[in-house]
């Protein structure tokens, strides 16, 4: 059974830099698995963020950015701001028609 | 605006079943995929389902395949869910998300969610 791993959560200071990783329990991640990234805030719908490993998403600031880390795939906040304390989840595409999502990582600011 | 709109959420009792709308507007539907993905509470995203821009393939995750069935109505831009033998396992908000298009595989609008509870 596919696996997508994230961490369960993560901390930053205001202004401070984090990276989240988006792993596979049976599999290096790369490009091939196109990875996307999305921020939900409680009670809201999910926000796109990234799309095809580091396409930023329409209106998204350049503060987030995409990348492959080794064997996952990756998303920094430089610059965090207190806005973006969120739940942060990876997408997967695993060919035939077939997406996973991670478990996703809470992040707080403080 | 581009606008996905979700409807039919509710209760409904266990082994019940219930279909779920999404009426899309602002964007021109029938050349995309589209999606459906749902939250239990306090849970994490899980992707359910997708139908291509044609209807002509769909495809489930696991946990519904047998008991969902995906369809869309290219004439009218709304896109369906028909869940049968549903479980309290089913509880959730359930978004329909547009697919990117172009390739990239990934989801760039999502509507508002409708929630589904299965309860006795």
């Amino acid at each position: 059974q596919t696996v997508v791993t994230q961490e369960p959560s993560l901390s930053v200071s205001p202004g401070g830099t984090v990276t989240f990783t988006c792993g596979l329990n049976s599999d290096s991640v790369s490009t091939t698995y196109y990875p996307s990234w999305y921020q939900q805030t409680p009670g809201q719908a999910p926000r796109t963020l990234i799309y095809k490993t580091n396409i930023r998403s329409s209106g998204v600031p350049d503060r987030f950015s995409g990348s492959i880390l080794g064997n996952k795939a990756a998303l920094t906040i430089t610059g965090a701001q207190a806005d973006d304390e969120s739940a942060y989840y990876c997408l997967l595409f695993m060919g035939s028609g077939i997406w996973v999502f991670g478990g996703g990582t809470k992040l707080t600011v403080l | 605006q581009v606008q996905l709109v979700e409807s039919g959420g509710g209760v409904v009792q266990p082994g019940g079943s219930l279909r779920l709308s999404c009426a899309a507007s602002g964007f021109t539907f029938s050349p995309y995929n589209m999606h459906w993905v749902r939250q239990g509470p306090g849970k994490g995203l899980e992707w359910v389902a997708v139908i291509w821009y044609d209807g002509s393939d769909k495809y489930y995750a696991d946990s519904v395949k047998g008991r969902f069935t995906i369809s869309r109505d290219n004439s009218i831009n709304t896109l369906y869910l028909q869940m049968h033998s549903l479980t309290p396992e089913d509880t959730a908000v359930y978004y329909c998300a547009k697919d990117s298009g172009g390739g990239y595989c990934a989801f760039d609008v999502w509507g508002q969610g409708t929630l589904v509870t299965v309860s006795s």
